[in-house]
């Protein structure tokens, strides 16, 4: 069974640019794949980023992107704040109506 | 400004049956696969369910397949999921969130802010 991967955790500086991916374990993601990208703090409900790899949703900054970097998926946020601190998933699409999350990467600015 | 309310979560015992359901507002709701994602305590998101527009299409993860099904009333702009022969591992908030396209790809754009089920004796 094909698992999606992402890194467990990772840190960023204050104003710093931090990529996060998204890939799978058998394959190369791709646009067919609709990559999207969503956070989450503690006790919150998710909030949508992204989707179809770089739609970003309503009201989202732009300095979060997504993009295919080789064979991943990847979000980009560049001028990291604090309360970017927060855990972030992405979701593949593996076809026949069906995604799958990544285990989701905790990211830390400090 | 769309919305999505969650209700009917709550304990129930093992081998026990649950329905959730979803009322949606503020878009066209039959245009819109609807998914359902939960999320065990102190564990990540898993997409567990999605449902076309229409109703005719439903999919399922392998975890909950032949147990939970997704059902939609379009007329009454609301997804529902029935939950049968529930285990320990089925404890979870559950989250109903709206796709970005009638098809059940490509991710979702609003969130409701979930409803608790617990599975224990």
């Amino acid at each position: 069974q094909t698992v999606v991967t992402q890194e467990p955790s990772f840190s960023v500086s204050p104003g710093g640019t931090v990529t996060l991916t998204c890939g799978l374990s058998s394959g190369s993601v791709s646009t067919t794949s609709y990559p999207s990208w969503y956070q989450q703090t503690p006790g919150q409900a998710p909030r949508t980023l992204i989707y179809s790899t770089n739609t970003r949703s309503s009201g989202v900054p732009d300095r979060f992107s997504g993009s295919i970097l080789g064979n991943k998926a990847a979000l980009t946020i560049t001028g990291a704040q604090a309360d970017d601190e927060s855990d972030y998933y992405c979701v593949l699409y593996m076809g026949n109506g069906i995604s799958v999350f990544g285990g989701g990467t905790r990211l830390t600015v400090l | 400004e769309v919305q999505l309310l969650e209700s009917g979560g709550g304990l129930v015992q093992p081998g026990g049956s649950l329905r959730l359901s979803c009322a949606a507002s503020g878009f066209t709701f039959n245009n819109y696969a609807m998914i359902w994602v939960r999320q065990a305590p102190g564990k990540g998101l898993e997409w567990v369910s999605g449902i076309t527009g229409s109703g005719g299409g439903t999919y399922y993860a392998d975890s909950v397949k032949g147990r939970l099904t997704t059902s939609r009333d379009n007329s009454k702009d609301t997804v529902f999921l029935q939950m049968n022969s529930l285990r320990a591992e089925d404890t979870a908030v559950y989250y109903c969130a709206k796709g970005i396209r009638d098809a059940s790809k490509g991710g979702v754009d609003s969130w409701g802010q979930g409803t608790l089920v617990t599975v224990s004796s």
